[in-house]
């Protein structure tokens, strides 16, 4: 168990409906990205949050959002779904805004999405 | 843009063999470098990293060296066992004011066979 908890862990839904993806950090850490991996597109980076603000965007389309409570869980929401948006949707957390300092981050397990 | 590349896979090995999966970088600063495993159905763990031109990551019998003048960080191991069997990130962080998010590389899948 690395500390960061995400569920659901599996997710079917159909195209054109919405999901909310959540994650809770390790204890003690104030940021949270969120990472999309798919077959084609590999391990591409979404968003950070850093003690509830957003602190940086990556490929995230304007369908999905993501926002980080002051309890520190976040949650990606994505919208108008898309067969394209199936793909292992990951967080990970950090205890501060420099992870190439310690450890990197760490990782939770994983929600996958599949889109039907 | 910064960007990590590697070997393509799969890589298959028979046990005991030697590994090396190569990792190059592009980058406009000076970054540090992470390699991370994914086993089946899991997330990804940090394997081990560096942060500084030299520096040499260890863990688990793989090791890995921050190669500046050649941008590297190839991965390697003496014996690889069947419970090695997984996929490899190398991966790299730029931090800046624009932010420090992990850049990955497209991954290698590693298979050993007993």
């Amino acid at each position: 168990d690395s500390g960061v908890t995400q569920t659901p862990k599996h997710l079917i839904t159909a195209t054109g409906q919405r999901v909310t993806l959540r994650c809770s950090p390790r204890s003690g850490d104030l940021s949270v990205y969120w990472y999309q991996q798919s077959l084609d597109q590999g391990l591409q980076f979404l968003i950070q949050y850093y003690n509830g603000e957003e602190r940086a965007k990556g490929n995230i389309l304007e369908r999905f959002s993501a926002q980080q409570f002051p309890d520190l869980h976040s949650e990606l929401n994505l919208s108008s779904l898309e067969l394209g948006d199936s793909a292992l949707y990951f967080c990970a957390s950090s205890v501060d805004l420099r992870p190439d300092r310690g450890g990197g981050y760490t990782f939770g397990s994983g929600t996958r999405l599949t889109v039907v | 843009g910064d960007s990590v590349t590697q070997m393509e896979g799969p890589v298959t090995l028979s046990e005991e063999a030697c590994l090396t999966i190569n990792c190059t970088y592009t980058a406009t600063g000076y970054p540090s470098l992470f390699w991370y495993v994914q086993y089946p159905g899991e997330g990804l763990q940090l394997l081990l990293k560096a942060t500084k031109a030299d520096d040499k990551g260890s863990n688990k019998g793989f090791e890995a060296t921050y190669r500046k003048e050649t941008t590297s960080f190839h991965l390697e191991k003496g014996s690889v066992q069947v419970s090695d069997s997984a996929v490899y990130f190398c991966a790299l962080i730029l931090n800046n004011n624009a932010g420090n998010m992990l850049t990955f590389g497209g991954g290698t899948r590693l298979m050993v066979k007993p």
